[in-house]
């Protein structure tokens, strides 16, 4: 079945630090990519997505490139901010198996000033 | 639009009783979907529906929990009799049909439930 892998948590940054959380992915079909986030005390919020090989998602500073070859959806940021401190979660959606999504587990990040 | 609308945002109450979560998906979304979140078991997908009707809920922990969808606008999940280990984080979110390209789901702000 589908399922979705992310780098274990909490990843602790300084300010203005480079960020990577990485994220692979195994599908039957040709799945899209999203990367969410949750803020403390918020629902998930859509950060950016991808729907085909090689596209890159981009939103708030934060990029993906989905990587067909690799299976892979690592997200970054050149410089994060204590703003950015949150939970993020890498997921799929396959149309060829079923309308639902597929969430990894998250990435609990914390910025520090 | 407001969004995903959830109610009530808290609550609180005993072991035995009743609860009832209310959801309101965005206008115009066919998917409605309720997930539950626990720091030890994380996001999980209980239920979803399109177009009213209940397409997978092999994630509805056991009897005690049903989901209905009465109309297009809104959507129930209750717990009966509810126990301690209820006690988590639910989310309900909607997403549009994947032909119109937009695919993506939407989340309410979640329902915290604690059972005593």
């Amino acid at each position: 079945g589908n399922s979705v892998t992310q780098m274990e948590g909490p990843v602790t940054l300084s300010e203005e630090a480079f960020l990577t959380i990485n994220c692979t992915y195994t599908a039957t079909g040709y799945p899209s990519l999203f990367w969410y986030v949750q803020y403390p005390g918020e629902g998930l919020q859509l950060l950016l997505k991808a729907t085909k090989a090689d596209d890159k998602g981009s939103n708030k500073g934060f990029e993906a490139t989905y990587r067909k070859e690799t299976t892979s959806f690592h997200l970054e940021k050149g410089s994060v901010q204590v703003s950015d401190s949150a939970v993020y979660f890498c997921a799929l959606s396959d149309h060829n198996y079923g309308q639902n999504f597929v969430f990894g587990p998250g990435t609990r990040l914390s910025v520090l000033p | 639009d407001a969004g995903v609308i959830q109610s009530p945002r808290h609550e609180v109450t005993e072991m035995g009783q009743e609860v009832t979560l209310r959801c309101k998906p965005i206008s115009g979304h066919d998917y409605l979907f309720w997930y539950r979140q626990t720091m030890m078991r994380g996001l999980e997908l209980l239920i979803y529906f399109n177009n009213n009707v209940p397409i997978d809920d092999s994630g509805m922990p056991e009897d005690r929990f049903s989901a209905k969808m009465p109309n297009a606008s809104f959507s129930t999940l209750k717990i009966q009799p509810s126990e301690p280990r209820d006690s988590a984080v639910y989310f309900c979110a909607s997403r549009s049909d994947p032909g119109t390209g937009y695919n993506e789901q939407f989340f309410g702000p979640g329902t915290r439930l604690t059972v005593l």
